[in-house]
């Protein structure tokens, strides 16, 4: 049972526009979401993160959206730069330490 | 100020075989996380150790099986290997116990069991 869900496991976007990824959670007891980054031979890199009791956390050119009534949250990258090419996972928690991982998307950033 | 490491970065081992993988927290991090990425999926909770204890695991089998030294850092094993063992085994530490503090994770060990 797959409670963290990244239904796109890649994307291509032109350097310079919007990058959108995508989450869908299962769990309603999930009350922390995070974004890792994760470069190849690399290990996940934290890139932003969101408490339940907000619905939107800037950090510069990275951006996360919480809609808890659709149990949804995304990442939006403004504007793409190529070194932003990577797999990106999202993970959720209830409590405290225990993420759950979204299996990764692929964004990869045309220049 | 160095990262979390891990060791070795590629293991080779046989069905049947024992496989033991390493890992060194960040200084000051006490709690050290396990876990497992297997092709095509996400990283699956294996293991939580915090000050030497295990804190809790994931739902693998008990052959899946770790402790962390006194310095902290941590040994995952992995007895009687089976080959949906090959995986990608990432660690991650943090500075609180319990805490929401992101995880920092180390480069992984590749192991791929034959």
């Amino acid at each position: 049972d797959q409670q963290v869900k990244q239904n796109s496991p890649s994307l291509s976007v032109q350097e310079g526009r919007i990058s959108i990824l995508n989450c869908d959670y299962t769990n309603s007891m999930f009350d922390y979401f995070l974004w890792y980054k994760k470069y190849p031979a690399e290990g996940p890199t934290f890139l932003i993160s969101i408490s339940s009791i907000k619905d939107k956390n800037e950090d510069g050119r990275f951006t996360v959206f919480l809609n808890k009534s659709a149990k949804h949250l995304s990442l939006h990258i403004v504007p793409s730069q190529p070194g932003d090419s990577a797999v990106y996972f999202c993970a959720a928690s209830a409590g405290t330490y225990k993420y759950i991982f979204g299996t990764g998307t692929r964004l990869k950033v045309l220049a | 100020e160095a990262g979390v490491t891990q060791s070795p970065t590629h293991l080779i081992k046989t069905r049947g075989q024992q496989a033991t993988l390493r890992c060194s927290p960040i200084s000051g991090h006490t709690s050290v996380y396990w876990y497992q990425q297997a092709l095509g999926l996400g990283l699956q909770f294996l293991l939580w150790y915090d000050e030497g204890e295990e804190r809790n695991r994931g739902n693998f089998p008990p052959r899946f099986s770790g402790r962390q030294f006194p310095n902290y850092s941590s040994e995952l094993n992995v007895n009687a290997l089976e080959l949906e063992d090959s995986a990608l085994y990432l660690c991650a530490s943090s500075p609180k116990t319990g805490g929401r503090e992101t995880q920092y994770f180390g480069p992984g060990t590749r192991l791929l069991v034959l």
